[in-house]
């Protein structure tokens, strides 16, 4: 079964000072890989996927995320981080075939200091 | 504009009161989902449903039933309120793909409070 790790539950950033965010996977084979951004009081928005190709993927708002398939990881980056970036971050695996559900972790908070 | 829209956005009751979160999406898209979010558990899925009349078990539906009788339409029926229920519910919506998951676009959410 699959199964998504984010072992940061908050994480605090400067504003201007780079950001990743963790994320590792447990999965039988090279599953489709998910970044969503939940802002508070909205329900959640597509950063950023990875199906296949280029293993370092561009999303919107500025961030980026690689596919390491020996570290089984898709860690999500940003170089200079806004206080508007201050909001949960999710990462979500999907399977390659068949079954269409998506597997979230539990999610980082990101809190932007002055 | 595209979307999928839930009704109620909060709503405080008591148990045993039955209670209906509608969403629609105006996609056409074949697939929907219902998850739960709470704290220091992510999202978890409650139901799915592949098209129209299709409908299957997520992780957690004990509680809970849904229907799709319509393609836009996936309602979240909870006929038996109780505190445990008590969370922020999210519908989602996509294209089914040939194979594997897809993109989903979520609603807004519905902050849902059993008393």
């Amino acid at each position: 079964a699959q199964s998504v790790t984010q072992p940061d539950i908050h994480i605090t950033v400067s504003e201007g000072a780079s950001l990743e965010l963790r994320c590792n996977y447990s999965y039988g084979a090279t599953p489709y890989l998910f970044w969503y951004v939940q802002s508070p009081g909205q329900g959640l928005q597509l950063l950023l996927k990875y199906f296949s190709g280029d293993t370092l993927v561009q999303g919107i708002k500025g961030f980026e995320a690689e596919f390491k398939r020996s570290q089984s990881s898709f860690n999500l980056r940003k170089p200079s981080v806004h206080w508007s970036d201050a909001a949960e971050y999710f990462c979500a695996v999907g399977a390659r075939t068949g079954f269409q559900k998506l597997v979230f972790g539990t999610g980082t908070r990101l809190l932007v200091s002055p | 504009e595209a979307q999928v829209t839930q009704n109620p956005r909060y709503l405080i009751t008591v148990t045993g009161k039955k209670l209906t979160v509608t969403c629609s999406q105006n996609m056409n898209h074949e697939y929907m989902s219902w998850y739960r979010q709470d704290p220091g558990l992510g999202l978890r899925q409650i139901y799915y449903s592949m098209n129209v009349e299709v409908t299957d078990k997520g992780d957690v539906p004990e509680g809970y039933k849904v229907s799709r009788k319509e393609k836009r339409n996936f309602p979240l029926i909870l006929e038996s309120p109780s505190p445990n229920q008590t969370s922020l519910y999210f519908c989602a919506s996509s294209f089914t793909r040939e194979t594997g998951a897809n993109v989903l676009t979520f609603g807004a959410g519905s902050r849902l409070t059993v008393l």
